[in-house]
């Protein structure tokens, strides 16, 4: 099984940041890795598809990058709504993974 | 638009059996796998498998497999997710979500349920 290992799993930001979380896959999976937002007693949403698609009607100051092991995500200036807990998820052969989550909190 | 609408929240007690359900509409119900997805209280999401209702194919994550059972009605656009015999450790929310394909064998859940709860205590 692949494994994903994301980082830092919580950190502190303050309004207008630039917030950066890494996923790294134990083998390459191209490009097959997104990226989720959770809010407390909801379901996740969809934020990035194929490393750095833009889920339609997601804010363009979320962003993906990122191929083989080593992805990004990043936030480009930090909103009240963005604080929440972001995942990983790659999928190998039908054979999916979640990263740990990186829970982003106020500052 | 697309929607998951779960069965609501179940309390059982260990040992006792249970079949939670994810109604979907809205979309062509045979034409996309359904993930189950849980989370513990406080905890981060586990994939635990899929299924295609349009042939009823299913896979498992190694974790869930012989734990739980997936299958799904097409007549009715309705997934579900079985216990035989419950464990508290299998206290948690549920979800389910479908699975859209992106570039190249990519799959992403670009819809989810609401969830459901399953609290398991004696």
């Amino acid at each position: 099984d692949i494994q994903m290992t994301q980082s830092p799993s919580s950190l502190s930001a303050s309004v207008g940041d630039r917030v950066t979380i890494t996923c790294q896959a134990s083998q390459d999976i191209s490009n097959y890795l997104n990226w989720y937002q959770q809010k407390p007693g909801k379901a996740p949403k969809l934020l990035i598809y194929d490393a750095s698609n833009l889920e339609t009607g997601v804010p363009s100051r979320f962003s993906g990058s990122g191929s083989g092991t080593d992805f990004t995500f990043t936030i480009s200036s930090l909103q009240p709504e963005d604080f929440a807990t972001y995942y990983c998820q790659q999928s190998d052969n039908l054979l999916l993974t979640f990263g740990g989550g990186t829970k982003v909190e106020i500052k | 638009e697309v929607q998951l609408v779960q069965s609501g929240a179940e309390v059982k007690k260990p040992g006792e059996s249970l079949k939670i359900s994810c109604k979907g509409s809205e979309y062509s119900f045979t034409s996309y796998w359904i993930a189950w997805v849980r989370q513990k209280p406080g905890k981060g999401l586990e994939w635990m498998g899929i299924i295609y209702p349009g042939d009823s194919d299913t896979r498992y994550s190694p974790s869930f497999q012989g734990q739980v059972t997936m299958s799904a009605d097409k007549s009715i656009s309705t997934a579900y997710l079985q216990w035989s015999s419950l464990k508290a450790s299998d206290t948690a929310m549920y979800y389910c979500a479908r699975l859209s394909e992106g570039d190249g064998y990519n799959y992403y859940f670009d819809y989810w349920g609401q969830g459901t709860l399953v609290t398991v205590s004696s």
